[in-house]
């Protein structure tokens, strides 16, 4: 079975500060997404990934995707207090079918 | 354009109920799937429905079930309703599968089983 894992799975960093979210999978894939969800709220879609070496970036966040080490980054840089939310990472596979990480819950400290 | 629809937003159940969740894609979008989100277990796929037809299925007991109308609005059912099943609910649609498409969330259905 795929797995997806995050680390850290927990993350208090102070404003200001660069931090990287790491997530490793089992399988052979490249499309892997990212998802912001907020306490209480639905999952926000930061980046859609679909082949080797990808880099996107919006604001503070950049993503990146390396199949072949199945592995891939979502970057922050300069924190501030409004990137506080839980993120995820997911790998899909066959149609919409997605595996999801753990989540890393980021809290952005002043 | 309006989002994806879920409806209720938050229902209450009891121990052996069953449960009818809705779901509205966004216009134009074929693909509708449903995940199960808990604290203990995260995100869990559910199932996958294209032009009416289950794509895929997780692996979850045959008192999860769903469908998919013609109009690509889909169901979901829980029967014989369990403290364990309770969780968030969440349907997600996009035009079709497994082409890159972004995948939008709705903003899911509370369940919480007495």
């Amino acid at each position: 079975e795929l797995k997806v894992e995050q680390n850290p799975l927990f993350l208090s960093m102070q404003e200001g500060k660069n931090y990287t979210i790491y997530c490793n999978y089992s399988t052979t894939s490249d499309r892997l997404y990212w998802y912001r969800q907020d306490p209480g709220k639905s999952l926000e879609s930061l980046f859609v990934l679909l082949s080797n070496g990808a880099v996107k970036q919006e604001g503070r966040l950049m993503a990146s995707l390396d199949t072949k080490a199945r592995l891939s980054t979502l970057h922050i840089t300069a924190a501030v207090h409004d990137l506080s939310a839980t993120y995820f990472c997911a790998v899909l596979l066959t149609g919409n079918q997605f595996y999801f990480g753990t989540g890393t819950s980021l809290t952005v400290i002043p | 354009k309006a989002g994806v629809t879920q409806t209720p937003r938050y229902l209450i159940k009891t121990r052996g109920q069953q449960v009818t969740l809705s779901c509205s894609p966004i216009s134009g979008h074929r693909s509708v799937s449903w995940y199960q989100q808990t604290p203990g277990q995260g995100l869990q796929f559910l199932f996958e429905y294209f032009s009416e037809t289950q794509r895929n299925k997780g692996n979850f007991p045959g008192r999860f079930s769903g469908r998919q109308f013609s109009n690509s609005r889909s169901e979901m059912n829980v029967s014989t309703l369990e403290l364990g099943d309770s969780a968030l609910y969440l349907c997600a649609s996009s035009l079709a599968g497994n082409t890159g498409n972004t995948i939008y969330f709705g903003e899911g259905s509370w369940l919480t089983v007495v």
